[in-house]
């Protein structure tokens, strides 16, 4: 079965700092994985997706994650945190179980102090 | 500026009572997923639809949910008698053939006191 593994619900960072939010997958096959935000009492945007094309994924508002196989990851990161980063961060990833269905980690709470 | 549209927004409800969300996915998608998130649990896939067909809602208590797609416009997730535990924010969210993105609504908040 695929599914995909969040480390830490929380994870706080300074302004400035480097971000960087942990997801690992499992998947007998090459996955498509996401990154989404979600700010409070919105719905989730999309961050960015890694469809098997490059592996490392450039996304929206400065974040980027790279696709490593062989370690079964997909962690997202940026070099220096804004206060309007604060958000939880969800990663996910399309499970194909006869018919294909997006499934959702978890979620990192990223809390970023002055 | 194509979105999902959910409503409503929020919905305050007595125990007991049917409760009816609405989705409008976004024209000429094809798939449809509903999620409720909870502090507890996270976001569980409750069901989702391609072509407006059901393709899984195992994770949908079957008691008292029921998801469907009158037609390609709407989908609307029933909750009937709806409990206190149902209390949570439901999201929908569509894609278009293949998932390369999935695209969320608002969500709507359910309080069933």
């Amino acid at each position: 079965a695929q599914s995909v593994t969040q480390l830490g619900s929380h994870v706080s960072v300074s302004e400035g700092a480097l971000v960087l939010l942990r997801c690992n997958y499992s998947s007998s096959v090459p996955p498509y994985l996401f990154w989404y935000v979600q700010y409070p009492n919105q719905g989730l945007q999309l961050l960015l997706k890694y469809t098997s094309a490059a592996t490392l994924v450039k996304g929206i508002n400065g974040f980027e994650a790279e696709f490593k196989k062989s370690e079964t990851s997909f962690h997202l990161t940026k070099p220096s945190a804004h206060m309007s980063d604060a958000a939880e961060y969800f990663c996910a990833v399309i499970l194909n179980t006869g018919f294909q269905k997006l499934v959702f980690g978890t979620g990192t709470r990223l809390l970023v102090s002055p | 500026d194509a979105r999902v549209t959910q409503t409503p927004r929020d919905k305050v409800t007595e125990m007991g009572q049917e409760v009816t969300m609405r989705c409008q996915p976004i024209l000429g998608h094809n798939t449809v997923f509903w999620y409720r998130q909870t502090m507890m649990q996270g976001l569980e896939l409750l069901a989702y639809f391609r072509n407006r067909a059901p393709l899984d809602d195992s994770g949908m208590p079957k008691d008292r949910f029921s998801a469907e797609m009158p037609d390609a416009t709407l989908a609307t997730l029933k909750i009937q008698p709806s409990e206190p535990r149902d209390s949570a924010v439901y999201f929908c969210a569509s894609a278009s053939q293949g998932i390369t993105e999935a695209f969320f609504g608002q969500g709507t908040r359910l309080t069933v006191v």
